[in-house]
């Protein structure tokens, strides 16, 4: 069964520092990895999709990498802003599953 | 209009009720899910469908059942809604033959009381 796994659960840290989030998956067998933003109560907004035949995707700060051999991601957050604050999580389809597997998140807290 | 739309966007019901929670996509993606998210427990998968005629259960459907309507249209169902049930239901549309990227609705908080 696959499993995603976030490292941290929980991060807080000053406005401007550059940060990264980790994702592990037990499954090395996927189609995609997908990176996701939930702000309180709300819905899932797509932040960057890597393809299991790429090594990083890039959208303004953000950069994702995939290590799919050793089942590793990363999310990298370039000048952090208050405005980030929210749970980032990452999910992978593929390895064994139908759908999406998610991760438990990473809750960020950007202090100003 | 959002992609994916779900009603209702909140809702409370009492327990032993039937309710439904409805979806609907102006993607055109094949694949529509259902998932709930518990705190604690992450998004966890319910219920899918990769076409009106394909239905399949996911990780957690006791208590639960699905209706593929359409195409666009795919439907959450509590026969007999009970507390625990009480959780955030998130619908959620992909295609199999682009980028099997997800896209996912509002969502909808249900409280079971």
């Amino acid at each position: 069964k696959q499993e995603v796994t976030q490292i941290p659960a929980a991060l807080s840290v000053p406005e401007g520092e550059n940060l990264v989030l980790n994702c592990s998956f037990t499954d090395s067998a996927i189609y995609n990895l997908q990176w996701f933003r939930q702000d309180p109560g709300k819905g899932l907004t797509s932040l960057l999709l890597i393809q299991s035949s790429q090594r990083e995707q890039t959208s303004g700060r953000l950069n994702a990498s995939l290590d799919k051999s050793s089942g590793r991601s990363t999310l990298y957050i370039a000048a952090s802003q208050p405005g980030d604050s929210a749970t980032y999580l990452c999910a992978v389809t593929g390895g064994g599953a139908d759908g999406l597997t998610f991760g438990k998140g990473t809750h960020l807290i950007i202090q100003p | 209009d959002a992609d994916v739309t779900q009603t209702p966007r909140n809702r409370i019901t009492k327990t032993g009720k039937r309710i439904m929670l409805e979806c609907s996509q102006t993607k055109g993606h094949d694949r529509m899910y259902w998932y709930r998210q518990d705190p604690g427990l992450g998004l966890r998968l319910i219920y899918y469908s990769f076409d009106v005629k394909d239905i399949n259960k996911g990780e957690i459907s006791d208590g639960y059942s699905v209706s593929r309507q359409a195409q666009a249209k795919f439907s959450l169902s509590l026969e007999s809604a009970i507390p625990n049930q009480t959780a955030l239901y998130f619908c959620a549309t992909s295609d199999l033959w682009t980028d099997y990227g997800y896209t996912f609705g509002s969502g909808t908080r249900l409280t079971v009381v």
